[in-house]
């Protein structure tokens, strides 16, 4: 079956540039989305269909999906981006949801 | 807004089962695929179930294929999880969430969750 890799922990200084890495076999063929989640939150979708942004989620949010590798990279960060970050695929070979198992970003 | 919200969590001892439901409301619930996302306490995301805006097609993740049962009512606005033969990994805060109108899987409006425990 399908799997998603993911880091399970990212530091990064507020200011600079997280980038949160999802790997899959050929993953560059599917449709990538990613979320946050804060604390006894729910999750927020922030990247869906590899890099589009739902309305309201700043610019500094960005994706990118090629060969096995998708990406979520964080500009600018700030101590409100410190939460976990899941990305997710639909695989029509199974027809399941995939979660990644998630990475911490901790904003040092 | 879009809202969701779901009910019908509780405890449960093993074996037992449980319907949980999420009333939507501020959309056109009748338009939108829709999925339950399962969290156990402290781990990740792990997806539970799909159904179809018109209810025809459903999906299910192996671990739940055969004892849980997704359905829809698009008249009252409300999406249910009957919950079956229930074990004690399958305790976790469920969630219900809307999908991205022709973008498969991506959710852009969850509910806040409903707490399953089953234990004895």
């Amino acid at each position: 079956s399908y799997v998603l890799t993911q880091p399970p922990s990212v530091s990064v200084a507020p200011g600079q540039t997280a980038r949160i890495t999802c790997g899959g076999n050929n993953i560059g063929s599917k449709s990538v989305h990613w979320y946050q989640q804060k604390p006894g939150q729910a999750p927020v979708l922030v990247v869906y269909d590899d890099s589009d942004r739902p309305s309201g989620i700043p610019e500094r949010f960005s994706g990118s999906n090629s060969g096995n590798t998708a990406t979520l990279t964080i500009s600018r960060v700030e101590a409100g981006d410190e939460a976990d970050y899941y990305c997710q695929v639909w695989d029509s070979s199974s027809d399941h949801v995939l979660f990644g198992g998630g990475t911490k970003l901790t904003v040092l | 807004e879009v809202q969701l919200v779901e009910s019908g969590g509780g405890l449960v001892q093993p074996g037992g089962s449980l319907r949980l439901s999420c009333a939507a409301s501020r959309f056109t619930f009748s338009s939108y695929e829709l999925n339950w996302v399962r969290q156990a306490p402290g781990k990740g995301l792990e997806w539970v179930s799909y159904i179809s805006s018109s209810g025809d097609t459903i999906y299910y993740a192996d671990s739940v294929k055969g004892r849980f049962t997704i359905s829809r009512d698009n008249a009252k606005n409300s999406l249910y999880l009957q919950m079956n033969s229930l074990r004690a990994e399958d305790t976790a805060v469920y969630y219900c969430a809307r999908e991205v109108r022709a973008v498969p899987a991506a959710c852009d409006y969850w509910g806040q969750g409903t707490l399953v425990t089953v234990s004895s």
